[in-house]
């Protein structure tokens, strides 16, 4: 069965940590995404790739950085955690060309 | 997750019923439509999928049409279970600097009495 694995379930951290957040998909596919999921405003892009070292920004980039060193990892980063920031982070594949995207479980972060 | 639910429109049937969950989307340059379901806790999970090219589509217990003209989606559920309650999003293409990434919509929540 394909897999999109995010590293954690739940994360709390403290305001101003550095925080990764980690993706692993095991489906060989090009693309990866990283959206925020909040109440009333849905799944939002915060940033995507399309190849390994590369990366394009979402709608949301603000506060956030990515890596994407090797095909099958794409790695979220909040450079200074806020409260703001506070949400479910989505982790997403998909093949080139207009595909569905696998999703992960997400990851449910709180920043106290 | 448990909060995802707040917020958003609700379609409540009995299990059996059939069921139409609507969407309408924003960009008529839109050549490809997606339905996700999530369950609370889990991530969305693709259910079917459609290219402008058709207005219908049918899968097991579903079906999406496509009304191009006035930009609307449905997602039909026959026989609806318990195990259908979730939230549903539509999600479209959007072409953006040579790349194409998925919109999603707010989504319905779903719930199935027994």
């Amino acid at each position: 069965d394909v897999k999109v694995t995010q590293s954690s379930r739940y994360l709390v951290k403290r305001t101003g940590e550095k925080v990764f957040l980690e993706c692993v998909q095991d489906m060989d596919h090009e693309n990866m995404f990283w959206y925020r999921q909040d109440p009333g405003l849905g799944l939002r892009l915060i940033y995507f790739s399309y190849d390994v070292k590369m990366k394009e920004k979402g709608d949301i980039p603000e506060g956030y950085s990515v890596s994407r060193e090797k095909k099958e990892r794409f790695s979220l980063i909040l450079e200074s955690a806020s409260t703001n920031q506070t949400s479910m982070y989505l982790c997403a594949s998909s093949e080139q060309g207009l595909y569905g995207y696998t999703f992960g479980s997400g990851t449910r972060l709180t920043v106290v | 997750g448990e909060s995802v639910g707040l917020h958003l429109p609700t379609l409540s049937v009995q299990e059996g019923d059939n069921s139409i969950i609507n969407c309408a989307y924003s960009n008529s340059a839109s050549d490809y439509f997606i339905w996700y379901k999530q369950e609370s806790g889990k991530g969305p999970q693709f259910i079917i999928d459609i290219r402008s090219n058709m207005d219908k589509r049918q899968g097991q217990r579903v079906t999406v049409l496509l009304n191009k003209t006035v930009k609307h989606l449905s997602l039909q559920i026959a026989a609806t279970q318990p195990g259908d309650s979730a939230v549903y999003f539509c999600a479209e293409n959007a072409e953006g600097g040579g790349y194409s990434t998925l919109t999603f919509g707010k989504g319905t929540m779903l719930l199935v009495s027994p």
